[in-house]
């Protein structure tokens, strides 16, 4: 069975660094990309980017090229999704997501809440 | 990249049919996906590739498009139905793009 689990929920003051995971199991890591989607309270879904785990290629969406990090490593078949400093507007669910052969997102994590408040 | 109209809402009563559109220029070229998200749950792979069913989906979801606008229709609408629903989309260069959503009402 396909499995994307996330790390738990976050609660951090702005300006602090946070590195979230997305461990992946019941297939090869490796052949599948991975891709982060915010959801910020009460809203819609925004995609974030994408990485290839076999090579960490990575694309971002230009609302969050130099916002966040997606990084990989495929010894452990997790993903990541990184911030250096903190903003309360980063306040929401994220969630990673397999991109499958069919074209689109086939597996989801079960979401991983950030709170991030003074 | 390009913006997916979706309505707002959409409510229905018990086994009627809902329909959910979701329109843009794009969707001529670009193949549309349709998710649904119960609160508090990620969200779920309902139709891919305009009107194909993953498995296990119920055979009262279904897809269809005519041109720049995709159709998401459920027929029989049943109370466990009731959720968000968004389209998704990609642009010419690979960018993943979403849809506002739709809160179906049953």
């Amino acid at each position: 069975e396909v499995q994307l689990v996330q790390s738990g929920a976050e609660v951090k003051k702005p300006g602090e660094s946070l590195k979230i995971s997305c461990k992946a199991s019941g297939y090869s890591f490796t052949t599948y990309w991975i891709a982060w989607v915010r959801q910020m309270p009460g809203k819609g879904l925004e995609w974030m980017g994408i990485i290839d785990p076999d090579d960490s290629y990575t694309r971002y969406s230009p609302s969050f090229q130099g916002q966040v990090t997606i990084s990989a490593d495929k010894s452990i078949g997790t993903a990541y999704l990184q911030w250096s400093s903190l903003e309360a507007s980063d306040t929401a669910m994220y969630f990673c997501a397999r991109l499958a052969e069919l074209g689109t997102f086939d597996s989801w994590g079960q979401g991983a809440l950030v709170t991030v408040s003074s | 990249s390009y913006d997916l109209t979706q309505p707002p809402s959409v409510s229905v009563s018990p086994g009627q049919t809902a329909r959910i559109t979701c329109s843009a220029d794009a969707l001529a070229e670009h193949s549309a996906y349709w998710f649904q998200q119960k609160p508090g749950q990620a969200p779920i792979l309902v139709i891919y590739k305009d009107f194909e069913r993953p498995s296990g989906i119920p055979e009262r979801f279904s897809g269809s498009s005519s041109g720049t606008t995709v159709t998401l229709t459920i027929s029989g609408v049943q109370a466990e139905d009731e959720a968000d629903y968004y389209c998704q989309s990609t642009d010419s260069s690979a960018t993943v793009i979403f849809g506002g959503g739709t809160k179906l009402t049953v």
